[in-house]
């Protein structure tokens, strides 16, 4: 059981290039997540998917594309790179359990992705 | 959604208790409270979550008072490798869409 996997580790980009960040999670887990972390800052949420199908916008998602291939997995996709989008990426999954009141949901994330964009 | 406050940095000695406490003023009936730990060059890591009262697991203890407006992380004797930062949310079930990671309490140990 990986839980979460993230590739690539590390990536330097020139301005303008392209790239997918792919993710993939072994938990069976409904909901998927993309967020971007700056230097001591806390993390920002860039895309969601509720569910195999769905994605949804989150804080930033500007210059950003999802895709939920299936279950397992959800790519990220930067189609002009920027300086800006220099950050560290991290997927991550999530399901809930229980119900009414006792009903919770943690999620599971990924070792992250560093993006250096030139 | 329920804002929250939190120390920006503490400092602590091996072995001592370390109390984290959160401030959310205006929670929800069905929020519930979630406790993260990140090093350096890693992803966030579940540790505690809880509704009400208290919360034990065999890493840390979550203290709610009765009116929810805060909650205190409680981490017994700590250790150099707990050195962290520290993050508090709270929203409610399913809702990790709207929820937001603050920048968190660093934690550091000395010897």
């Amino acid at each position: 059981n990986a839980g979460v996997t993230q590739t690539p580790k590390f990536q330097v980009l020139k301005t303008g290039q392209s790239m997918t960040l792919q993710c993939a999670q072994d938990m069976n887990h409904n909901s998927m997540y993309w967020y971007r972390q700056d230097p001591g800052m806390g993390l920002r949420l860039i895309y969601y998917s509720a569910s195999e199908g769905t994605t949804d916008k989150g804080e930033v998602p500007n210059g950003y594309n999802v895709s939920r291939l299936n279950k397992r997995e959800f790519s990220l996709r930067l189609e002009s790179a920027a300086p800006s989008q220099t950050s560290v990426y991290f997927c991550a999954s999530s399901e809930a359990r229980g119900s009414g009141s006792l009903r919770e949901e943690t999620q599971y994330f990924g070792p992250g992705t560093r993006l250096l964009v030139l | 959604l329920a804002k929250t406050t939190q120390p920006i940095s503490m400092d602590s000695y091996e072995g001592q208790e370390v109390n984290i406490t959160c401030s959310h003023n205006n929670i929800a009936t069905n929020d519930y409270i979630t406790w993260y730990q990140q090093f350096p060059s890693q992803g966030p890591r579940f540790i505690i979550q809880g509704y009400k009262t208290k919360v034990t697991n065999e890493v840390a203890s979550l203290f709610i008072p009765a009116d929810r407006k805060s909650s205190t992380l409680s981490l017994p004797r700590v250790s150099l490798s707990d050195t962290a930062v520290y993050y508090c949310l709270v929203g409610p079930p399913g809702g990790y869409s709207t929820l937001t990671f603050g920048k968190g309490t660093m934690l550091l140990v000395s010897p």
